[in-house]
């Protein structure tokens, strides 16, 4: 069965510093793996998508993640953070068997960005 | 643009009522799911249906059910509402399965 750790449910960082969310996932199959941003009282948005190809994929609003097999990662990272960017953050893994369009996902890390 | 639009943001309900939560969007994906929302717990998989009159059960069927007569339309039914199914509840639709799933901005029922 596919499953998805996110470490720390709660990342705070400094505007302007580096941010960094962690994703762990375990797949029978290649891996199809998500990112998602939930702001305040919305619903979920894309950030970004791995199918197959390019291990480094970058999405919107300056965010970046990158697929390693090897170690079964695909940490979310932004070289500087924005006030902006204060929201819950989700992983998310394609499942396999049966019904492929269904996600696992992860419990969400809350992100704070300190002025 | 991808829109998934739910009928409402807030909905307030009484035990043992039953409620309809409908979700429509405007895509023409073959996919749509519900998910329920709770602190800590991530987003859990109610429902899914891949075609018109096609469902199949998710994580957490039990106290519910599922809609769809139309392709654009899925609607999440709970049967006998109970305080335990109050949650934010999030409709997605998708295209293909290694396409991404698009969210409507969710309905926080209550169940009082």
């Amino acid at each position: 069965a596919q499953s998805v750790t996110q470490l720390g449910s709660h990342v705070s960082v400094s505007e302007g510093a580096l941010v960094l969310l962690r994703c762990n996932y375990s797949s029978s199959v290649p891996p199809y793996l998500f990112w998602y941003v939930q702001y305040p009282n919305q619903g979920l948005q894309l950030l970004l998508k791995y199918t197959t190809g390019a291990t480094l994929v970058k999405g919107i609003n300056g965010f970046e993640a990158e697929f390693k097999k090897s170690e079964t990662s695909f940490h979310l990272t932004k070289p500087s953070a924005h006030m902006s960017d204060a929201a819950e953050y989700f992983c998310a893994v394609r499942r396999s068997g049966g019904s492929n369009y269904k996600l696992t996902f992860g419990k969400g890390t809350l992100l704070t960005v300190n002025p | 643009d991808v829109k998934v639009t739910q009928s409402s943001r807030y909905l307030v309900k009484r035990t043992g009522e039953k409620v309809f939560l409908e979700c429509v969007q405007d895509m023409d994906h073959e996919n749509m799911f519900w998910y329920r929302q709770d602190p800590g717990l991530g987003l859990r998989l109610i429902y899914f249906s891949y075609d018109v009159k096609m469902k199949e059960k998710g994580d957490i069927p039990e106290g519910y059910s599922v809609s769809r007569e139309k392709k654009e339309r899925f609607s999440l039914i709970l049967e006998s509402a109970s305080t335990n199914q109050t949650s934010m509840y999030l409709c997605a639709s998708s295209l293909l399965f290694n396409q991404p799933q698009h969210f409507g901005d969710g309905t926080r029922l209550s169940i009082l």
